[in-house]
């Protein structure tokens, strides 16, 4: 009964290569994110969906595309990765309505190297 | 712009108590959270503070003065097991939580 589960666990693949990371929460939440978290330890948020509608759109770029099939899933797909998409990325869901802490759930992330 | 500030690193004896700062500068405020990930794992909701004062849950505790832009987690009875990275964050004016770099939090024996 994982809350907020992510796949794969684990991504190696070469340079260039596309590749998908796939999101699932099943808590009804209705706001689903996506961050990537480098070495350093900082969280960048790059993307979030409100009931499948784009919300959060930081400055990444346009090799990364997010889609959301429905509320409950937000995939992420990268095209031509690069040695600098090396990191974990990181979903997490949320309730934004309603009120209250607004905490986040996260996913178990997704170690991602490109060599 | 926006941003956050806590230290990078602390260091704490096992069983003693240690108090991580935040403090944030942001276009608008909703609240001020803090969020606990070890090595390897995913971050964890701690806390949650809208309001100025105390909140304690358990061994940990979460301060917040709103006039002063300025929170901090209180860690008591210090575990091994503490040892982690602790972020906080707040909610601006739009959807999105605004964090901070993080703070490394080493427990010796």
């Amino acid at each position: 009964d994982t809350a907020v589960s992510q796949t794969p666990k684990y991504l190696v693949t070469q340079m260039g290569n596309d590749k998908s990371i796939k999101c699932e929460q099943n808590l009804g939440h209705d706001t689903m994110y996506w961050y990537k978290q480098d070495s350093k330890k900082f969280l960048k948020i790059m993307f979030s969906y409100n009931n499948k509608e784009l919300i959060i759109n930081e400055t990444v770029p346009n090799r990364f595309s997010p889609k959301s099939p429905d509320k409950a899933h937000l995939n992420l797909h990268i095209n031509s990765l690069e040695l600098g998409d090396s990191a974990v990325y990181f979903c997490a869901s949320s309730q934004l309505t309603g009120g209250g802490s607004y905490e986040q759930y996260f996913g178990p992330g997704t170690r991602l190297t490109v060599t | 712009g926006q941003s956050l500030e806590q230290p990078s690193e602390v260091t704490a004896v096992e069983g003693a108590i240690v108090q991580i700062n935040c403090t944030y500068q942001t276009s608008g405020f909703y609240g001020l959270s803090w969020y606990q990930q070890h090595d390897g794992g995913a971050p964890t909701f701690l806390s949650y503070n809208a309001l100025d004062g105390l909140e304690e849950t358990g061994r940990f505790s979460s301060f917040l003065s709103r006039s002063d832009s300025y929170g901090y987690l209180l860690l008591q009875e210090l575990q091994m097991k503490d040892s982690a990275s602790y972020f906080c964050a707040v909610r601006g004016s739009n959807y999105q939580l605004i964090w901070g770099a993080g703070t490394k939090l080493i427990i010796k024996p």
